[in-house]
């Protein structure tokens, strides 16, 4: 069955230092995959894609992620975190067939001054 | 992407009694979906919310709890009916243009019942 794992469930770093968010995809086939930021009282808003190509994949906000298949991950990067990306992140592979999207159970950032 | 209204932005409602959110979308869309957020957890879906049609239904929900309407390509209604303490959750409208686009979220609805 199709599933998504953020093993870790709360971060906490400081302003100004990098960023590593894991996530961990189980599918049968060359998945579509997201990362989404959900902030306090917000909807999520899709920070990146991949479906194809290049899998080292460039978002908004300085965000990046790679999708490495040998290891069924698709982590989130950046290099100097900012005190406002304090926020939820969700993880999500999307089926090339069907509609279905299935999320994770999300990491929550903290950034400390 | 597609701009993605919804009403009410939050609601205190009293058990028993229900709640309809509408997602209003700038522009039409393939697929709409309705998912549920409980507090501190993730996203669960609810139904795709079928143009023309009844709602697919997602294991452990059901059409009597969660009415669906989609009238045309940019408009979807989602009731919360004869609710109780466990419906507080966050309900969230989706809309994806086709398989190789994401998915792209309103801003939900922030809903607690006493």
């Amino acid at each position: 069955a199709q599933s998504v794992t953020q093993p870790d469930i709360h971060i906490t770093v400081s302003e100004g230092a990098s960023l590593e968010l894991r996530c961990n995809y189980s599918y049968g086939a060359t998945p579509y995959l997201f990362w989404y930021v959900q902030s306090p009282g917000q909807g999520l808003q899709l920070l990146l894609k991949y479906f194809s190509g290049d899998t080292l994949v460039q978002g908004i906000k300085g965000f990046e992620a790679e999708f490495k298949r040998s290891q069924s991950s698709f982590n989130l990067r950046k290099p100097s975190v900012h005190w406002s990306d304090a926020a939820e992140y969700f993880c999500a592979v999307g089926a090339n067939t069907g509609n279905q999207f299935y999320f994770g159970t999300g990491t929550s950032l903290t950034v400390i001054p | 992407s597609a701009v993605i209204s919804q009403k009410p932005s939050r609601d205190i409602c009293q058990r028993g009694t229900s709640l309809t959110i509408q997602c209003q979308v700038d522009s039409q869309v393939t697929m709409m979906f309705w998912y549920r957020q409980q507090p501190g957890q993730s996203l669960t879906l609810i139904a795709t919310a079928n143009q023309g049609s009844e709602a697919t239904y997602e294991s452990g929900f059901v059409i009597d709890k969660f009415p669906i309407s989609r009238p045309n390509l940019t408009f979807s209604t989602l009731t919360v009916s004869n609710m109780s303490p466990e419906d507080s959750s966050i309900y969230l409208c989706s809309v994806r243009q086709s398989m190789r686009q994401p998915q792209h979220f309103g801003d939900g609805t922030r809903l607690s019942i006493l």
